[in-house]
């Protein structure tokens, strides 16, 4: 099983927004409305910030909004601010397990 | 809040086990909709999801690790395992423990563990 495609970094300025995105198969991204993102700190855990495609857990800014078209979900933060530069990884249900992206460096200009 | 935390060696010889324990706190790991499981990241790389096991004793693992992973339930002390057969240098990573409630991806993690393999 091949690992969920994510750009290798993003960038863009505070306030302005940023899109990533994650492409899989039909297997998994494009199979399932199982799609989550996860924000990840130097040296830290990951955090959970979108699950089931579009839905935030309690606590996460409404900054952050998930989506899926196809084989293809995206990840859009809006309002940059700086501690938003991260590592973002996507993860997808691909029938009996979980599959993740590579990550995306964002760095807030 | 619930807690994670990993234990166990930092170094592991290549084709021995590795073997890892993650602590629950602050939540019971005999909760019916709860599954407690163990993800890796090699150094500079991306997330691996290497499997699950719910207090009932059911497993569900990565099909490209199936056949070297072993992932075990304690609820007398609220503790689940990773054992990891027959390892190389390919099996470096910082190994963490998480749950899953519901269907979803985990959403609880721990603060992660670093293990080398190396003679």
């Amino acid at each position: 099983q091949s690992a969920l495609t994510q750009p290798r970094s993003v960038s863009g300025s505070p306030g302005q927004s940023v899109t990533i995105s994650c492409t899989g198969t039909s297997s998994d991204v494009g199979g399932y409305n199982y799609v989550s993102w996860y924000q990840q700190h130097p040296g830290k855990a990951p955090k959970f910030i979108i699950y089931d495609v579009s839905k935030r857990p309690s606590g996460v800014p409404d900054r952050f909004s998930g989506s899926k078209s196809g084989n293809t979900a995206s990840l859009t933060i809006s309002g940059l601010q700086a501690d938003d530069e991260a590592d973002y990884h996507c993860c997808s249900y691909a029938g009996s397990y979980w599959v993740f992206g590579g990550g995306t460096k964002l760095t807030v200009l | 809040q619930l807690q994670l935390q990993e234990s166990g060696p930092g170094q592991v010889k290549p084709s021995e086990t590795l073997s890892l324990t993650c602590t629950v706190s602050s939540g019971s790991i005999s909760s019916t909709n709860s599954y407690w499981g163990w993800v890796r990241q090699p150094p500079g790389k991306g997330l691996e999801w290497i499997g699950t096991v719910h207090y009932s004793g059911r497993t569900n693992y990565n099909p490209s690790l199936k056949s070297r992973v072993t992932i075990s339930v304690d609820t007398s002390n609220n503790q689940f395992s990773l054992k990891l057969n027959s390892v190389t240098a390919a099996d470096t990573a910082v190994y963490y423990c998480e749950r899953e409630v519901g269907g979803t991806s985990p959403d609880s993690w721990g603060q992660g563990t670093l293990v080398t393999v190396s003679s």
